[in-house]
């Protein structure tokens, strides 16, 4: 089955710890996008890439690092200067837009939700 | 940053009726699109309506898209309990140094049996 798929479905996190997130597709997608959501609120944009090895901040990427070493990985890692990590993380894909169509759908894993103890 | 701001927060209405939520955003785009997120779940896209189009039809959904407004409205028709969910407008714009969706902050839909 074609998908994308995080792990795990809850983590907790210490003061003080760095913790990564996965996410991995098998959809063939060049662009990757991570999304923090916090409880009644929308999606904030934390990185994307859209090639590999080629990544880019988002409107939240401060305490937050990202690699892309392959195709159908793009792990997020939290770190401790990430003040107040606790939220849910979500991970999609999508074909890169071309020309000047612009960013198209948006295929989301099921999400990883981050407390901090 | 919140291009989209989704009208109403909540909306609960009763099962057969319509729902109408309305979505602004602020700058020029090349598309947008409308989410759906069940309740501790990942998103499902649900359509997508460029910007030189002015309305779009899937099954019971209807999306209107007013350019000059920067809005647009998602109707779903004949609503069903099943239906219960947050919707979100996500917009592509036109900065091509920025290839991302901008997502808005969601209406939260119940529908009552």
């Amino acid at each position: 089955d074609g998908g994308i798929t995080q792990s795990p479905k809850y983590l907790f996190r210490k003061e003080g710890q760095n913790v990564t997130l996965s996410c991995e597709q098998n959809l063939n997608h060049d662009a990757m996008y991570w999304y923090r959501q916090d409880p009644g609120q929308g999606l904030r944009l934390i990185y994307y890439s859209q090639i590999v090895n080629d990544f880019q901040k988002g409107d939240i990427a401060e305490g937050y690092s990202v690699s892309r070493e392959k195709k159908e990985s793009f792990p997020l890692t939290v770190t401790s200067a990430q003040k107040n990590p606790t939220a849910f993380y979500l991970c999609a894909s999508s074909w890169t837009g071309t020309g000047t169509s612009g960013s198209g759908e948006q295929f989301f894993g099921p999400g990883t939700r981050l407390t901090v103890l | 940053s919140q291009q989209g701001e989704e009208d109403p927060q909540a909306l609960s209405i009763q099962e057969g009726e319509n729902a109408t939520m309305n979505c602004s955003y602020k700058t020029s785009i090349n598309n947008l699109q409308w989410y759906r997120q069940n309740s501790g779940r990942g998103l499902v896209h649900l359509i997508l309506i460029r910007s030189n189009e002015r309305e779009k039809h899937s099954g019971r959904l209807r999306v209107t898209l007013d350019t000059s407004k920067k809005s647009s409205s998602l109707l779903i028709t004949a609503s069903r309990a099943a239906d219960t969910a947050s919707y979100f407008c996500a917009t592509a714009g036109m900065d091509t140094g920025r290839r991302a969706l901008t997502f808005g902050s969601g209406t939260r839909l119940q529908v009552q049996p």
